[in-house]
């Protein structure tokens, strides 16, 4: 199973809006409700920060949305600030061999 | 108090085992699905298995399959890793993670690093 792809790195000025993608297949993205997204510092763990393509975890900040089209998901930061700089990795499930597949992940740079 | 703690991990040469270890505190864990998770040094993250809440379904991904064995003790809140033939690709900080719900992973441990290497 091929990870789902992702822009390597996305960049933006602080207030501005930044759009990170996650291309799959009919197999997962396509066809699964399933997606989830991970904000991740830099020698921490993966934290939750977008379920269900769209849903947001209590506690997330609502800048923070979620969507998708066809074999695409998006993750979109809104008013993007300097402590959303971090990693960020897509995550669907996948019905090849009933497994999850994570995307290649993509750095957030705020300017 | 840290809901997801895992143990186990250290330096072991190719070939070699090792038993990963997660105890999970706070949560009723024998309600939730659970799943490993690893990531190579510098990489990005890749799902490894998963155990149903009363371990009766089992999946691996292709890169460990029937070299490692996912179990559970629901009595101990525990969550478990055998690691067989261990390469040095095996390499990485390894994560347990529930199910929060169906299809992702919340909450997450702060991991345990293995080396495989001579």
């Amino acid at each position: 199973q091929s990870a789902l792809t992702q822009p390597a790195s996305v960049s933006g000025s602080p207030g501005q809006s930044i759009t990170i993608s996650c291309t799959g297949t009919s197999s997962d993205i396509g066809v699964y409700n399933y997606v989830s997204w991970y904000q991740q510092y830099p020698g921490k763990a993966p934290k939750l920060m977008i379920y269900e393509v769209s849903d947001r975890p209590s506690g997330v900040s609502n800048r923070f949305s979620g969507s998708k089209s066809g074999n695409t998901a998006s993750l979109t930061i809104s008013g993007l600030q300097a402590e959303d700089e971090a990693d960020y990795y897509c995550c669907s499930y996948t019905s090849i061999s009933d497994s999850y597949v994570f995307g290649t992940g993509t750095k957030v740079t705020v300017l | 108090e840290v809901p997801v703690v895992e143990s186990g991990g250290g330096l072991v040469q190719p070939g070699g085992s090792l038993r990963l270890s997660c105890v999970v505190s706070g949560f009723t864990f024998s309600n939730y699905e659970a799943n490993w998770v690893r990531q190579a040094p510098g990489k990005g993250l890749e799902w490894i298995s998963y155990i149903s809440s009363i371990g009766g379904t089992i999946y691996y991904a292709d890169s460990v399959k029937g070299r490692f064995t996912i179990s559970r003790d629901n009595t101990k809140n525990s969550l478990y890793l055998q690691m067989n033939s261990l390469r040095p690709e095996d390499t990485a900080i390894y994560y347990c993670v529930l199910n929060g719900g169906p299809g992702y992973f919340d909450p997450w441990g702060q991991g345990t690093l293995v080396t495989v290497s001579s």
